[in-house]
């Protein structure tokens, strides 16, 4: 367990339906990053928020959106979906900028 | 974007075999480096994060270089073991504040 906690494991959903993947990072870590990898793809930068704000954000679709609450966990939401976003959706945590990455076991999402 | 390519893209070896990879990045506005391994099912654990030109990392038999200025890393491994297996990634942190990953190197150490 690396203490960053994803949920749910698994998602399977139809095109055009929502879904909300949640993430609670590692006690102290300040910081969470989300990041997809879609099949043969590597690990594509999706947003960063950092206490609460928004700090990087990265190729990120305009259907998806996430936010961080004040009890520091954070919420990915992708909306209007298209088979083409089937991925692992990772969280990682750090405990601040320039600190190496804790990752979350990530979220399988199926779109049908 | 940045750009952070890493060489080769698999690599087969024997157990006991001693070997390397190269990240390359862009040298221009770098923060930070990371190293991190990932196993299959698993999530990516981080290894190492460099930042000073010239640093040298260290865990166990696996070492690490940075090159900030010509943008490159280099990972090493000594005396590969089958459990070495995984995928190494490393990834590129600008001022910017985006960790950019490279495609990773896919390793597989046979007994």
């Amino acid at each position: 367990d690396s203490g960053v906690t994803q949920t749910p494991k698994h998602l399977i959903t139809a095109t055009g339906q929502r879904v909300t993947l949640r993430c609670s990072p590692r006690s102290g870590d300040l910081s969470v990053y989300w990041y997809q990898q879609s099949l043969d793809q590597g690990l594509q930068f999706l947003i960063q928020y950092y206490n609460g704000e928004e700090r990087a954000k990265g190729n990120i679709l305009e259907r998806f959106s996430a936010q961080q609450f004040p009890d520091l966990h954070s919420e990915l939401n992708l909306s209007s979906l298209e088979l083409g976003d089937s991925a692992l959706y990772f969280c990682a945590s750090s405990v601040a900028h320039g600190y190496g990455y804790t990752f979350g076991s990530g979220t399988r999402l199926t779109v049908v | 974007i940045l750009n952070v390519e890493q060489s080769p893209q698999s690599l087969h070896v024997q157990e006991g075999d001693s070997t390397n990879f190269t990240c390359s990045f862009p040298s221009s506005n770098f923060y930070a480096l990371h190293w991190y391994r990932w196993e299959t099912a698993k999530s990516p654990e981080a290894l190492f994060v460099m930042t000073l030109n010239g640093d040298e990392k260290k865990k166990g038999r696996i070492s690490a270089t940075l090159n900030t200025k010509e943008g490159y890393s280099y990972l090493y491994i000594k005396g590969s073991q089958p459990e070495d297996s995984a995928t190494y990634l490393c990834a590129s942190i600008n001022a910017g504040n985006m960790l950019t990953f490279g495609g990773g190197t896919r390793l597989m150490v046979k007994p």
